[in-house]
């Protein structure tokens, strides 16, 4: 089946630790983002990425980090800088670049982070 | 920023009744509007977009309705299912990049 696979679905991090979500699509999408949501709230675009190698910081990128070295997947390190990052992370991606409009964004089944 | 909101947090409906969730924007450059359903633990789910040149469009049970005029745009779901019970998001994009209003929480009684 075609989709956005994030991995895993439950994580807990010990304080001051650096713990990676993973995020593969096989939709040959060119963008791909990640959002924030915490509990009975929207979504918060955290970063994204238009195309390999290049990626652009959303409206809450501080204490995240990510690469794109291949098309398919888009990891999310939250890192100990990140002082609340208990939530949910969602992983998305759109068949073109988030300027264009009308390109509609898909989401993944979302990873759980809790601190301990 | 600009912003989506939507009027009510939650809505209660009878099964087989039609349902009515209600988004607000105030981007007037907003050119493409996204409804999401995400049920509890869950990915939000694509349901129906609608481009801001067309002011209705349907779906399988739903039909979305964009007035442009008073920045609104609304989700109808016909003969509500408990399968609908679920969070409802409209989103909003401007120069491609989403904006998600609160979400509105649809109850299903039976």
């Amino acid at each position: 089946d075609g989709g956005i696979t994030q991995s895993p679905k439950y994580l807990f991090r010990k304080e001051g630790q650096n713990v990676t979500l993973s995020c593969e699509q096989n939709l040959n999408h060119d963008a791909m983002y990640w959002y924030r949501q915490d509990p009975g709230q929207g979504l918060r675009l955290i970063y994204y990425s238009q195309i390999v190698n290049d990626f652009q910081k959303g409206d809450i990128a501080e204490g995240y980090s990510v690469s794109r070295e291949k098309k398919e997947s888009f990891p999310l390190t939250v890192t100990s800088a990140q002082k609340n990052p208990t939530a949910f992370y969602l992983c998305a991606s759109s068949l073109g670049t988030p300027r264009r409009s009308g390109n509609t964004i898909y989401f993944g089944e979302g990873s759980w982070l809790t601190v301990v | 920023g600009e912003s989506v909101g939507l009027h009510l947090p939650t809505l209660s409906v009878q099964e087989g009744d039609n349902s009515i969730i209600n988004c607000a924007y105030s981007n007037s450059a907003s050119d493409y509007f996204i409804w999401y359903k995400q049920e509890s633990g869950k990915g939000p789910q694509f349901i129906i977009d609608i481009r801001s040149n067309m002011d209705k469009r349907q779906g399988q049970r739903v039909t979305v309705l964009l007035n442009k005029t008073v920045k609104h745009l609304s989700l109808q779901i016909a003969a509500t299912q408990p399968g609908d019970s679920a969070v409802y998001f409209c989103a909003e994009t401007s120069q491609g990049m989403l904006t998600f209003g609160g979400g509105t929480r649809l109850m299903v009684k039976p």
